[in-house]
């Protein structure tokens, strides 16, 4: 069964500095994944995916993430946090084969702080 | 624009009332969610549906009900609400799972 890891509830950097979420997933077939972001009191918003094609990619607001099969990873960052980067983040696995269940389990998320 | 609405976006309720939560898609997508999300932000799967007449209960047990009659409109309805259903719930729609999730802006449900 596929799962998702997310290190670490809180993470807190300064304005300008390097962020790093963290993502490992378990998965017996190959997976797509997922990062997304939730401002307070909204939905959760597509940041990217990884769907089997380039294993580095790239989303919207300067997020990227890589794909490392060797370490079941698939880690966010962002070279120079902004204020406006502070939300909740979210990494998102596929169940089953090709998602064939089509659902996505999620893990429970990372708030991240931005001091100024 | 295509999108994915759900209201109300606020709503408070005495314990015991009849509630239905909305959620609309207008991207003609067949698979529709909904989440349940506790204060501490992790997501619970409670109902999804893969088209019209076809619901399945989620990985977390609850008490509400959901139909599917048209492909666009997903409500959630509780018979009656009672403190425990105080929670935030996220609707979603999919093309297929490659494509992710798109969310609405979510209900936040506060019974008295």
């Amino acid at each position: 069964a596929q799962s998702v890891t997310q290190l670490g509830s809180h993470v807190s950097v300064s304005e300008g500095a390097l962020v790093l979420l963290r993502c490992n997933y378990s998965s017996s077939v190959p997976p797509y994944l997922f990062w997304y972001v939730q401002y307070p009191n909204q939905g959760l918003q597509l940041l990217l995916k990884y769907t089997s094609a380039a294993t580095l990619v790239k989303g919207i607001n300067g997020f990227e993430a890589e794909f490392k099969k060797s370490e079941t990873s698939f880690h966010l960052t962002k070279p120079s946090a902004h204020m406006s980067d502070a939300a909740e983040y979210f990494c998102a696995v596929s169940e089953g084969y090709g998602g064939a269940t089509n659902k996505l389990i999620f893990g429970t998320g990372t708030l991240l702080a931005v001091q100024p | 624009e295509a999108d994915i609405y759900q209201t109300p976006r606020y709503l408070v309720i005495g314990t015991g009332k009849k509630i239905t939560l909305e959620c609309s898609q207008t991207m003609g997508h067949d698979k529709m969610y909904w989440y349940q999300q506790d204060p501490g932000m992790e997501l619970h799967l409670i109902h999804y549906s893969y088209g019209v007449n076809s619901t399945e209960k989620g990985d977390l047990s609850s008490e509400s009900t959901v139909s599917r009659i048209r492909t666009e409109h997903f409500p959630l309805t509780l018979e009656s609400a009672r403190p425990s259903h105080t929670s935030q719930y996220l609707c979603a729609s999919s093309e297929g799972t490659v494509y992710g999730y798109t969310f609405g802006s979510g209900t936040r449900l506060t019974v008295v």
